[in-house]
Parts: C-alpha cells; sequence; structure tokens
C-alpha cells in the first residue's frame, strides 16, 4: 500500500525568506514521489520528480526537493520565497512495487507568501 | 503543444438534469484520468483508463455517474441525474504510459454547480 501526508494545512512566509512545504510517504518498494503546485482556477502543474539517484532534485520555478529516505520524506524547498508562489502545493507518491499506475495524492498544503 | 483541454470551464444546472463534461487529453498519452476536487474531500479518483480501456472506476460514487472514451482523443463524464452534492471541480489528466515515473498533466477543470 502507498500513503502520503502533508502534516501542514498551511504554510506563511514572508517574501525573500527560504520556504518549505513538507511530505512524508509510506511505500512498500521504493517510490516515486512528485510535486505539484496548484493556483487559483487552474489545474495542479507538474513541479519536479524524484525517480531514483540524487537526493536534490530541482524542478520548475526555483523549486527543489530533497528526498530522504531514512526519514521517508520529500519536503519541498525554495531559497527566496515570491508572492507569486502562493498557491496549493501537492505531494503524490507511486510505489515502484506497487501494481497499480495510479499515484496517491496528499491533501494539499497552502502556501501563502506575505509580502 | 496544447495541454489537456477540459470544457466547459464552468457549469451551472439545476438539480435533476443530465451533465456532461469533455476532455481532450494531449496528444500520444495513453492514461487518461477523471478527478473530483471538493474543499471536504480534496483529490478524488474517479476512473482512469488506458488506451481507451477503463481500467478502474472503483472511484466512481454511484451509479449516476458514468464515463467514457470513444477514442485517444476524447472522454466523457456524464452525471445523470445530478444532484447538489455533485457539486465540485471535475478534472481530467493524462500520462504517458512509459512507466510508473511520469507524471500527469491536468486540465483547468469544470466548476459544476448544482442547484
Amino acid at each position: 500500500a502507498q500513503s502520503v501526508a502533508q502534516p501542514e494545512d498551511q504554510v506563511n512566509v514572508a517574501e525573500g525568506n527560504p520556504l518549505t512545504v513538507k511530505c512524508t510517504y509510506s511505500v512498500s518498494g521504493n517510490p516515486y514521489l512528485f510535486w505539484y503546485v496548484q493556483y487559483p482556477n487552474r489545474g495542479l502543474q507538474f513541479l519536479l520528480k524524484y525517480i531514483t539517484g540524487d537526493n536534490l532534485v530541482k524542478g520548475s520555478y526555483g523549486f527543489e526537493a530533497e528526498f530522504n529516505k531514512s526519514q521517508t520524506s520529500f519536503h519541498l524547498k525554495k531559497p527566496s520565497a515570491l508572492v507569486s508562489d502562493s498557491a496549493l502545493y501537492f505531494c503524490a507518491v507511486r510505489d515502484q512495487a506497487g501494481g497499480s499506475y495510479i499515484p496517491t495524492f496528499g491533501r494539499g498544503t497552502s502556501l501563502i507568501v506575505h509580502p | 503543444d496544447a495541454g489537456v483541454i477540459q470544457s466547459p470551464r464552468h457549469e451551472v444546472t439545476e438539480m435533476g438534469q443530465e451533465v456532461t463534461l469533455r476532455c481532450k487529453p494531449i496528444s500520444g498519452h495513453d492514461y487518461l484520468f477523471w478527478y473530483r476536487q471538493t474543499m471536504m474531500r480534496g483529490l478524488e479518483l474517479l476512473i482512469y483508463f488506458n488506451n481507451n480501456v477503463p481500467i478502474d472506476d472503483s472511484g466512481m460514487p454511484e451509479d449516476r455517474f458514468s464515463a467514457k472514451m470513444p477514442n485517444a482523443s476524447f472522454s466523457t463524464l456524464k452525471i445523470q441525474p445530478s444532484e447538489p452534492r455533485d457539486s465540485a471541480v471535475y478534472f481530467c489528466a493524462s500520462s504517458l504510459n512509459s512507466g510508473y515515473n511520469q507524471p500527469q498533466h491536468f486540465g483547468d477543470g469544470t466548476r459544476l454547480s448544482i442547484l
């Protein structure tokens, strides 16, 4: 079975400060991990993914995510937040050992960047 | 390349009416997904297709919901009869059939309001 948790419903950060949006996962085998962003009245947009290899993954709009196998985490980060980063962020996981093609999505974290 | 295209973007109708939502996936994508998003339940997978064949419809809430994919470039989600509790944003997504590490590409959704 696969599952993902986003422990924070909302994250508040000041513009220019670093941001972190947390995600933890549970899988039977090894994970494929994804981050998506959803702006108001839009669909989810793919940001980045972890398949294997380097634990630090770089993605769109200056975002990166750090894979930590021992802590089963895949936190999304950005060194300097912009007001335009304010959106809903979703983490998703697929179990490489699983038979289902379907990813499991977290409930989402609302990121609010204050000017 | 054009992304996933959904129509209509907004639909307001009265309880008991038939509602048809439409989706055009990205050309060449083999998987198509229908999701529903609400504040209470988050993002829910309703059904998905592989090469136009329905694979898993266990997320379809009731017999009032049906989905078809007559060809690789078109899918519909139908609700008949509609009820107020069906009010939600419905998303269509597509992805490539080249492994579990492929992200999903979402349309901008149909915001459905049943009065």
